[in-house]
């Protein structure tokens, strides 16, 4: 059974910084492309980034570039996702999905974890 | 990297079909057939329904289906039960070798 745990959300001022992670099992994640998706509270979904496997290429989504950085250890099965300059604006709940093809989509999704960017 | 346009909302009586539509540029919707569509329950994490504009997943009940016309994809639910009652999200690779998804579309099971 596929699992994605993910955790390291909580509540951060804004400029900090924050580092989630996703324990994944059930498949073989070393060849697994993984993806974060974000939900603002009451919102739509957003893409955020994705990571191809076999620690290939990386993608981001233009809010979030140059201030998150998406890697993974495959020797964990744990992808991670380091936010730094936060902002307001990215408040939101971080799905962490395991990707079908190359960078989408996403068939198995994790219960997320809440960030909360606020002073 | 705007988002894919989706009506607000769509509403049906059980047993009937309805369509929501899922509009792109050729960038995106129209440039690729990686066109895929979410459900989510309130509370709920998302669910993959139709891959690749018209693959459904193992699981996912034949009344779902997904279409593509130019910069417009749709999915359809035939038979409508009160369980489909839901916000769908459709998303599209893109030329930019990003991910954009759709605003996402209320559906009511009237």
């Amino acid at each position: 059974e596929v699992q994605l745990v993910e955790s390291g959300g909580g509540l951060v001022q804004p400029g900090g910084s924050l580092r989630l992670s996703c324990a994944a099992s059930g498949f073989t994640f070393s060849s697994s492309g993984m993806s974060w998706v974000r939900q603002a509270p009451g919102k739509g979904l957003e893409w955020v980034s994705s990571i191809r496997g076999s620690g290939g290429s990386t993608y981001y989504a233009d809010s979030v570039k140059g201030r998150f950085t998406i890697s993974r250890d495959d020797s964990k099965n744990t992808l991670y996702l380091q936010m730094s300059s936060l902002r307001a604006e990215d408040t939101a709940a971080y799905y962490c999905a395991k990707v079908v093809g190359g960078i989408d989509p996403f068939d198995y999704w994790g219960q997320g974890t809440l960030v909360t960017v606020s002073s | 990297q705007s988002a894919l346009t989706q009506p607000a909302s769509v509403s049906g009586s059980p047993g009937q079909s309805i369509t929501i539509s899922c509009t792109g540029t050729s960038s995106d919707v129209g440039g690729y057939n990686y066109v895929s569509w979410y459900q989510q329950h309130p509370g709920k994490v998302p669910k993959l329904m139709i891959s690749d504009v018209s693959k459904r997943p193992s699981g996912v009940s034949n009344r779902f289906s997904g279409s593509k016309s130019g910069n417009t994809a749709s999915l359809t639910i035939s038979g409508l039960q009160a369980d489909d009652e839901a916000d769908y999200y459709c998303a599209s690779y893109t030329s930019s070798s990003t991910v954009v998804f759709g605003g996402g579309t209320r559906l009511t099971v009237l």
